[in-house]
């Protein structure tokens, strides 16, 4: 079985400032990772995924995730948070393993970014 | 290069009806996944399909059901509706069925009374 657990609902950081969402997984193999970003009203946006190779990963906007196996996190951070980060993030994980493709999705955290 | 379109936007259905929800997979893609997003949760995986057959299914019960169209459009039916069904549904197309390159559309939100 493959979980995913993110500690903090909410999380609320001054512009400008370094932000970090926090990850933590289980799957019985090696994990795929990805970081999503869900704006009101819309679908989930893809912006960075772990697949193997440099444990820090960078995405869209910014945005980078540090993998660390020993942990099992895959943090999702940005040195200087905008206010049009605001948004529901949710880290999601796959186990490599043949045959199970589905994304098991953790409940998400809300990023506020106060100006 | 056109996005996943999802239909319709929202609707209310009553409890032991039936319903069906539409999506238009992106250009390229001939994979479509179904996940539910009840309120303040992430999205469950509910199933996927490939080549207009079901390839993969979370836990979720066969009242729960889906068709993929050769164009690779698929529908999400939902028999004897619950209150408990209330939940963004979100559709997402992938060039395969590996759960890489999801593009998700903007759901549709059901609300079961």
């Amino acid at each position: 079985a493959q979980s995913v657990a993110q500690p903090e609902d909410q999380v609320n950081v001054a512009e400008g400032n370094p932000l970090t969402v926090k990850c933590t997984y289980s799957v019985s193999g090696n994990p795929y990772l990805f970081w999503y970003v869900q704006y009101p009203n819309r679908g989930l946006q893809f912006l960075l995924k772990y697949i193997t190779g440099d444990n820090l990963v960078k995405g869209s906007y910014g945005f980078e995730a540090e993998f660390n196996k020993s942990q099992t996190s895959f943090h999702l951070k940005k040195p200087s948070a905008l206010v049009s980060d605001s948004a529901l993030y949710f880290c999601a994980v796959r186990d490599s393993g043949a045959g199970s493709y589905q994304l098991t999705f953790g409940k998400g955290t809300k990023l506020s970014v106060i100006p | 290069e056109t996005g996943v379109t999802q239909s319709p936007t929202h609707l209310i259905k009553t409890r032991g009806q039936q319903v069906t929800l539409r999506c238009s997979s992106q250009s390229g893609h001939n994979t479509v996944s179904w996940y539910q997003q009840a309120l303040g949760q992430g999205p469950q995986f509910i199933f996927q399909y490939y080549r207009e057959e079901e390839n993969g299914r979370g836990n979720f019960p066969p009242r729960f059901s889906g068709l993929q169209f050769p164009n690779y459009s698929s529908e999400l039916n939902v028999n004897a509706l619950e209150l408990d069904d209330s939940a963004l549904y979100l559709c997402a197309s992938s060039p395969a069925p590996t759960g890489f390159g999801y593009t998700f559309g903007s759901g549709t939100r059901l609300t079961v009374v």
